[in-house]
């Protein structure tokens, strides 16, 4: 079946530390996208790609990093910038532009402090 | 630029009762409206879509919105709910054209149905 992968399910980070978590899908989509889920604020956008080896801020860049060296990965790095990591994250794909196309999400990484 | 506000966070509702999560939007531009669905612990499905047309459009599981452009709202409906309609569901907007497809979502309306 087609689908988004996200990894691991659960992370955990120390202090100063970077984490990778991992995003892959076999939809053949060109675009990616990563978001940062906490309680009662919806989905905020850290990054996306809309072609490989391309890739634009969102909303709330500041602390991560992204590559897109492949089209069906898309990893999110969690750097030591980043003073409140705890959340759920999310990546998401979408086929096309135009604005209409929905997007398909993985089943997130949830990632917390020690 | 677009927002999209999300008038209550969570709906109490009993069991074969009707619900409505309301979703108003704000846009400069035409747009595109989207709700997903979010189980425990689980990434978003979506659960219907409006591009144009008919502004009463509607799932596979019995939900239903209407776009209702003088209002800029996008509200969403069930008649009867059942106990696995607990989750949490999105309200999202998008522009014709958007650069890299983004979405905008609104907060989130936790949906508890009691037995």
């Amino acid at each position: 079946d087609g689908g988004i992968t996200q990894s691991p399910k659960y992370l955990f980070r120390k202090e100063g530390q970077n984490v990778t978590l991992s995003c892959e899908q076999n939809l053949n989509h060109d675009a990616m996208y990563w978001y940062r889920q906490d309680p009662g604020q919806g989905l905020r956008l850290i990054y996306y790609s809309q072609i490989v080896n391309d890739f634009q801020k969102g909303d709330i860049a500041e602390g991560y990093s992204v590559s897109r060296e492949k089209k069906e990965s898309f990893p999110l790095t969690v750097t030591s910038a980043q003073k409140n990591p705890t959340a759920f994250y999310l990546c998401a794909s979408s086929d096309g532009q135009g604005g209409n196309q929905p997007q398909h999400f993985g089943d997130g990484t949830r990632l917390s402090i020690l | 630029a677009q927002s999209v506000t999300q008038l209550d966070s969570q709906v109490p509702v009993f069991e074969e009762a009707p619900v409505e999560l309301r979703c108003n939007y704000s846009s400069s531009v035409s747009v595109y409206l989207f709700w997903y669905v979010q189980y425990p612990n689980q990434g978003l499905q979506l659960l219907l879509k409006y591009l144009s047309g008919s502004t009463l459009v509607e799932s596979i599981n019995g939900f239903e919105a209407e776009f209702n452009k003088s209002q800029t709202s996008f509200h969403l409906r069930k008649p009867s709910v059942h106990i696995s309609d607990t989750a949490e569901y999105f309200c999202a907007v998008s522009a014709p054209g958007a650069a890299g497809n983004k979405l905008t979502f609104g907060g989130g309306t936790r949906v508890l149905v009691k037995p």
